[in-house]
């Protein structure tokens, strides 16, 4: 079955560092794969998708690029700030019906010091 | 704002007892998704609805049960309560069709305590 593996946390940095998450996946097909954040207290938010190969997704200065040759989708992020403090998610879903689940990592926490 | 709805937000009850969470999708989405997140099994598929039709099963105990109503909201049934199923349980929803995307928006979620 499909299956997600995210880097063990929690990851502390300082502010304006720069952050990659690392995340692999196992798939049968051509799965989506999306990273979702979670802020204290609030659901789940998409922070950013790709739906193909070499398809790189972007949102508020994060981003990841869909590596198939590598199963892996990455995040990074230039300069973060005390704001993206958060629970980050990556997941992955086939296209539709039965397959259209959403599998997650088990996330990390990240926490930005001032 | 995703546009998903979940009430109640906090539900405190005792074992054995059974309790009913109720989601609204976002205007015009047809499917809806449920899932359980806690410490130990992190973020856990439990049931898809598309339509009013169950669509697909994940690791949802027989306790459990849920249902899509013609106004596309949707219900999940926890009876038997016991300790462990004490968890925070999102909805989520997504557009019909190709056309629709294929990414999943989420609601509040509900936290469920069982004493």
């Amino acid at each position: 079955g499909n299956s997600v593996t995210q880097m063990e946390g929690p990851v502390t940095l300082s502010e304006e560092a720069f952050l990659t998450i690392n995340c692999t996946y196992t798939a049968t097909g051509y799965p989506s794969l999306f990273w979702y954040v979670q802020y204290p207290g609030e659901g789940l938010q998409l922070l950013l998708k790709a739906t193909k190969a070499d398809d790189k997704g972007s949102n508020k200065g994060f981003e990841a690029t869909y590596r198939k040759e590598t199963t892996s989708f990455h995040l990074e992020k230039g300069s973060v700030q005390v704001s993206d403090s958060a629970v980050y998610f990556c997941a992955l879903s086939g296209l539709a019906g039965a397959n259209s689940k959403l599998t997650f990592g088990k996330g990390i926490t990240l926490s930005v010091r001032p | 704002d995703s546009g998903v709805t979940q009430t109640p937000k906090h539900l405190i009850t005792a074992t054995g007892q059974r309790v009913t969470l109720r989601c609204s999708p976002r205007s015009g989405d047809l499917s809806v998704y449920w899932y359980q997140q806690s410490l130990d099994q992190g973020l856990q598929f439990l049931i898809q609805y598309y339509n009013g039709e169950e669509r697909a099963k994940g690791n949802i105990l027989e306790r459990f049960s849920a249902q899509q109503f013609p106004d596309l909201h949707s219900e999940l049934n926890l009876s038997s309560l016991e300790l462990g199923d004490s968890a925070l349980y999102f909805c989520a929803s997504r557009g019909g069709g190709l056309a629709g995307g294929n990414e999943q928006f989420f609601g509040p979620g509900t936290r469920l305590t069982v004493l």
